[in-house]
């Protein structure tokens, strides 16, 4: 079945550090891939997202793009802040389906 | 802005107990989910509807049983509670065929 695999945290970085989180899927067909964020005490929410290959999602500062050679979608941001902090999570949805299904999560601290 | 939220943060049972789970959006959304969140497995989904009185189960229903009356509510119900169904809930609701899902603030269940 479909499936996503995400870099094991935590990772720990000083302010202004460069960040990657790596995400590979899983996937029959073409589905659309997404990164959603959770600050401390709160839900989850969409932080960027892209629907075909070679698309390149971009949010507050972060990055991802579609490839679908390596069937990968890291997530990146050239200078981290503390606000930063949070678990970071990949997801795909299959095209035609109306679930999403995530990866483990990968918490990132961030310090000054 | 959307809201979808869920009626209690936190919650002790004890093993045999029903307990109710509610979740309320107030942006006509179509499709409702409830996830589980556990460290290192992610975020996985339990169950899902796609209008009224409609339902379909996830990846893991064992146990859980869902309700949904009204377009805006969706509750997740333990018939039994166990102490391996200690975790945190999450509630989310979308668009039909839409990419993006928003999320409840979660609530946290413990089974004693």
């Amino acid at each position: 079945g479909d499936s996503v695999t995400q870099m094991e945290g935590p990772v720990t970085l000083s302010e202004e550090a460069f960040l990657t989180i790596n995400c590979t899927y899983t996937a029959t067909g073409y589905p659309s891939l997404f990164w959603y964020v959770q600050y401390p005490g709160e839900g989850l929410q969409l932080l960027l997202k892209a629907t075909k290959a070679d698309d390149k999602g971009s949010n507050k500062g972060f990055e991802a793009t579609y490839r679908k050679e390596t069937t990968s979608f890291h997530l990146e941001k050239g200078s981290v802040q503390v606000s930063d902090s949070a678990v970071y999570f990949c997801a795909l949805k299959a095209r035609g389906y109306n679930k999403l299904i995530f990866g483990a999560g990968t918490r990132l601290a961030v310090h000054p | 802005d959307v809201k979808v939220t869920q009626s209690s943060r936190y919650l002790v049972k004890r093993t045999g107990e029903k307990v109710f789970l509610e979740c309320v959006q107030d942006m006509d959304h179509e499709n409702m989910f409830w996830y589980r969140q556990d460290p290192g497995l992610g975020l996985r989904l339990i169950y899902f509807s796609y209008d009224v009185k409609m339902k379909e189960k996830g990846d893991i229903p064992e146990g859980y049983s869902v309700s949904r009356e009204k377009k805006e509510r969706f509750s997740l119900i333990l018939e039994s509670a166990s102490t391996n169904q200690t975790s945190m809930y999450l509630c989310a609701s979308g668009i039909q065929g839409a990419e993006e899902l928003f999320f409840g603030e979660g609530s946290r269940l413990t089974v004693l």
